[in-house]
């Protein structure tokens, strides 16, 4: 079984609608962060999340919101969707003591139309 | 804000060639360093990382990275590639955010096509 899932894999919505992306990890891991990834940019962080009540802004946060249900739950939420948000996006967890090892789930592919 | 340049985006090699994939950071504190790769459809695993100690890493796959402090550099290198590497590789550095925590900041990566 996969350590780091994502729901759904594959999304297309309209403009304005709100859309939320799951993320669950079964590595027992504090810390869980979502980026996304779009061509030429490489992944660029969107939020993390170092415990459940610990909750900061990356550097592309603007759009995008975030609730961390659980150790292991970490949603994303696009309150109302918009074109330029079309990409891919990625969760990742990571343990404190490892030294900053990143480990990814399988990614979404959003798409607004 | 920091941050991470790869400057080859779209390489094209021959199998058996050899790859140097270049990777510069501007962070001046101390750095972890890491190489991602991403297979066509798959998710990002770790390739090797650099935390401290000999500045020669060696990652999976035949694939090893030096770390030059003094250049910023953190290149990654494999003696004789195989059509197999095809994938995005993508260099990144943990760095300090404005919070006091520590993040990954990632390259925009580099494509590298390998031809049978």
């Amino acid at each position: 079984d996969a350590d780091v899932t994502q729901t759904p894999r594959n999304r297309i919505t309209k403009t304005g609608k709100r859309i939320m992306l799951e993320c669950s990890q079964t590595k027992g891991h504090d810390r869980m962060y979502w980026y996304r990834q779009d061509p030429g940019l490489g992944l660029r962080l969107i939020y993390y999340s170092f415990d459940v009540k610990d909750i900061n802004k990356g550097e592309i946060s603007d759009g995008y919101s975030v609730s961390r249900q659980a150790q292991a739950k970490f949603s994303l939420s696009l309150e109302s969707a918009i074109p330029n948000q079309t990409a891919l996006y990625f969760c990742a967890t990571s343990d404190p003591d490892s030294t900053y090892e990143q480990y990814f789930g399988p990614g979404t592919r959003l798409t607004v139309t | 804000a920091q941050s991470v340049s790869q400057h080859n985006h779209h390489v094209i090699l021959s199998e058996a060639a050899s790859l140097e994939l270049g990777c510069n950071y501007s962070y001046g504190g101390t750095v972890n360093l890491f190489w991602y790769v991403q297979y066509p459809g798959q998710h990002l695993q770790l390739l090797l990382k650099y935390f401290s100690g000999d500045p020669l890493v060696k990652g999976i796959k035949g694939f090893e990275a030096e770390f030059i402090k003094s250049k910023f550099s953190f290149n990654l290198r494999k003696p004789s590639v195989q059509w197999s590497d095809t994938a995005e590789y993508f260099c990144a550095v943990n760095y300090l955010t404005y919070t006091g925590r520590r993040a990954l900041t990632f390259g925009s990566g580099t494509r590298l096509q390998v031809q049978p």
